[in-house]
């Protein structure tokens, strides 16, 4: 079956480390997402992407990098980790017609 | 700038029926979601509006007024595993793929 994964589902990271993100569809979706969860705010948008080489700034872009050279995969970079990143992280996808995003089970990262 | 608004947590009693409420306040409108997100799990879909009126999909319906800014998630026959968050969410523009979330409705079936 077709399905959207992420890893690791738990990461515990250090201040000032670089952290990278996996999300992996196999529904061949142009369309792809990733969110940070926080009470309080809701899920946010992070960085999207429309296609292979396309990324897209979204509403709390800073301090976070994505690239996109295939299809399936959607990796998100922390550059240099910081504590206000602590959250939960989902990715999701959605195609472009009919367009229902479809979700990741979500990376749940602290940063001490 | 994008504007969502939903009640934060709704308590109603196993059998009822509940509605959950969202208004937004958008720079432009082309469509209406609803998720569901149990605690610690991903979001799922539970439904989509675009133009005006009831989309019913089983014990959930979801309505939209265009003119008003205003949704809701009615759910009926409430189960004790309807207890959830449920998230609104707003597409802006045609054409865009991006989704603004509301904050979520946690609500609470009690039996």
């Amino acid at each position: 079956d077709a399905e959207i994964t992420q890893s690791p589902r738990h990461k515990i990271t250090e201040t000032g480390r670089q952290v990278t993100l996996a999300c992996h569809q196999t529904w061949n979706h142009n369309n792809m997402f990733w969110y940070r969860q926080d009470l309080g705010h809701g899920l946010r948008l992070i960085h999207y992407s429309y296609g292979v080489h396309d990324t897209n700034k979204g509403e709390v872009s800073d301090g976070y990098s994505v690239s996109r050279s295939n299809t399936e995969d959607l990796p998100l970079t922390l550059e240099s980790a910081a504590s206000s990143q602590t959250s939960v992280y989902f990715c999701a996808s959605s195609e472009r017609g009919p367009d229902t995003q479809y979700f990741g089970p979500g990376t749940r990262l602290t940063v001490l | 700038g994008q504007n969502i608004d939903q009640p934060t947590e709704m308590t109603a009693t196993e059998g009822a029926i509940v509605q959950i409420n969202c208004t937004y306040q958008t720079s432009g409108f082309n469509g209406l979601f609803w998720y569901q997100q149990h605690a610690g799990e991903a979001p799922t879909f539970l439904s989509y509006n675009v133009l005006d009126g009831l989309e019913e999909k089983g014990r959930f319906s979801s309505f939209l007024s265009r003119s008003k800014g205003y949704s809701y998630l009615l759910l009926k026959e409430l189960q004790m595993k309807d207890s959830a968050s449920y998230l609104c969410a707003v597409r802006a523009r045609p054409g865009s793929y991006q989704l603004t979330f509301g904050k979520g409705t946690k609500l609470s079936v009690i039996p």
